[in-house]
């Protein structure tokens, strides 16, 4: 099946920080979404992107659907330490629906 | 974007048994889905759940194991059959609208003993 190489697995960054991390594949997904996962909680959707080339902001959140469709970076800038938390990508296939999840990254906010 | 309401939240099972997962849309969406989350790693898609017919299911999840109702568009059950610890993990319900954006339940996180 289509995998998801998400990095870095883990961060760890002083409050005031900007940060960034990528997904890549080796298949064209149509749609990228990032999530956050607090513990104990469902994924929440932070950014969807459905065109490639795609750049979009959620206030300090940007994330942009690369050109070749496969792949996608977000940044987060200036963190706070509510921004502590998993943060996954993933691939959508438009026409299933259904969408194919990275590791995930692991963020810590040091205040 | 929707909301899911998903029970239970937890629970503790003995092995051999059968648990039902419900996940209740407060709107009509158009697909449904579930997943699975071990401990300390990513979801992995167990099945789309089909309004009205069979869900579909992917690699290494069959029906005799996890099966799926989806009686129409804001409601559908899960059930993790005859149990074992390895079935011990976060079940998630996520629905999709085009409309409404992609949602997840709070999941629910089921230990096998």
């Amino acid at each position: 099946g289509q995998q998801l190489n998400q990095s870095p697995q883990s961060m760890f960054i002083q409050e005031g920080e900007d940060v960034s991390m990528n997904c890549t594949s080796s298949s064209i997904f149509n749609t990228w979404l990032w999530y956050k996962q607090d513990p104990g909680e469902g994924p929440v959707l932070l950014i969807a992107l459905y065109k490639a080339g795609e750049l979009t902001s959620n206030g300090r959140l940007t994330a942009q659907f690369g050109i070749t469709r496969k792949d996608s970076f977000l940044n987060i800038s200036a963190s706070i330490p509510s921004d502590v938390g998993i943060y996954f990508c993933a691939g959508g296939e438009s026409n299933a629906g259904k969408s194919t999840f990275g590791d995930g990254t692991t963020l810590t906010v040091k205040p | 974007s929707a909301v899911i309401s998903q029970k239970p939240s937890r629970d503790i099972c003995q092995r051999g048994t059968s648990l039902t997962i419900q996940c209740q849309v407060d709107s009509q969406v158009t697909m449904m889905f579930w997943y699975r989350q071990q401990p300390g790693q990513s979801l992995t898609l167990i099945a789309t759940a089909n309004q009205g017919s069979e869900a579909t299911y992917e690699s290494g999840f069959v029906i005799d194991k996890f099966p799926i109702s989806r009686p129409n568009l804001t409601f559908s059950t899960l059930t993790v059959s005859n149990m074992s610890p390895e079935d011990s993990s976060i079940y998630l319900c996520s629905a999709l609208d085009r409309g409404l954006g992609y949602t997840f339940g709070s999941g629910t996180r089921l230990t096998v003993v």
